[in-house]
């Protein structure tokens, strides 16, 4: 089954950009992932589909801010002109014929 | 606008038995596969069960299986989730999920509020 490898935390500051990776396990590099942000005390939201392509699909109401991209086995989730908002744990997920899993989060603050 | 409200979270026993459901609206139930994810305190996020929208193939994470049963009632737009011989391991809020389609190959896409399950003595 894959498995999905975050860093565990990152930080950025205020107005500026980073860069979150998300890494899929050996032979599973053309896989499909769902970035997800979790807020403090809140539940985890959906923010997009991300494709080994690059190609990706954004949730209602996700900020413009967002953007995916993919090399290889790494799936990218970057955010453009931070917010104090955007503090927050970020996972990825994946999927395949009879499991689900989740990368093991990475916890962005916001400098 | 999709909507999923969690309830059953409760304090219980290890070894206890505990029922979780999640109401769904603002979509048409059946078409979709729905989760249960649990974050224990301070961790990840795990999924520990999944049902395809008509319900009849069924996965569990290692961790719960033989011990947990999902299931959906979709006249009912109902998800639930039974849980018996309960762990300390298993203390955790549990989510409710649904997927962006009708099987397992799909992301969440949308989430519930939790409920939070403790098991202790």
């Amino acid at each position: 089954q894959p498995v999905l490898t975050q860093s565990s935390s990152a930080s950025a500051s205020l107005g500026s950009s980073v860069k979150l990776t998300c890494t899929l396990s050996s032979g599973h590099s053309n896989y499909i992932i769902a970035w997800h942000q979790q807020q403090p005390g809140k539940a985890p939201r959906y923010l997009m589909k991300l494709e080994g392509s690059g190609s990706y699909n954004k949730g209602s109401g996700v900020p413009d801010r967002f953007s995916g991209s993919s090399s290889g086995a790494d799936r990218y989730l970057t955010i453009s002109n931070l917010q104090s908002e955007d503090e927050s744990d970020y996972y990825c997920e994946t999927w395949d014929t009879d499991t689900r899993v989740f990368g093991g989060g990475t916890k962005l603050t916001v400098l | 606008e999709v909507q999923l409200l969690e309830s059953g979270g409760n304090l219980v026993q290890p070894g206890g038995s505990l029922r979780l459901s999640c109401v769904a609206s603002g979509f048409i139930f059946s078409s979709y596969a729905m989760s249960w994810v649990r974050q224990a305190p301070g961790k990840g996020l795990e999924c520990v069960s999944t049902i395809i929208g008509r319900g009849e193939n069924t996965y569990y994470a290692a961790s719960v299986k033989g011990r947990f049963t999902i299931s959906r009632d979709n006249s009912k737009n109902t998800l639930n989730l039974q849980m018996s011989s309960l762990r300390a391991e298993d203390t955790a809020v549990y989510y409710c999920a649904k997927l962006s389609g009708g099987y397992i190959e799909n992301s969440s896409d949308s989430w519930g509020q939790g409920t939070l399950v403790t098991v202790s003595s």
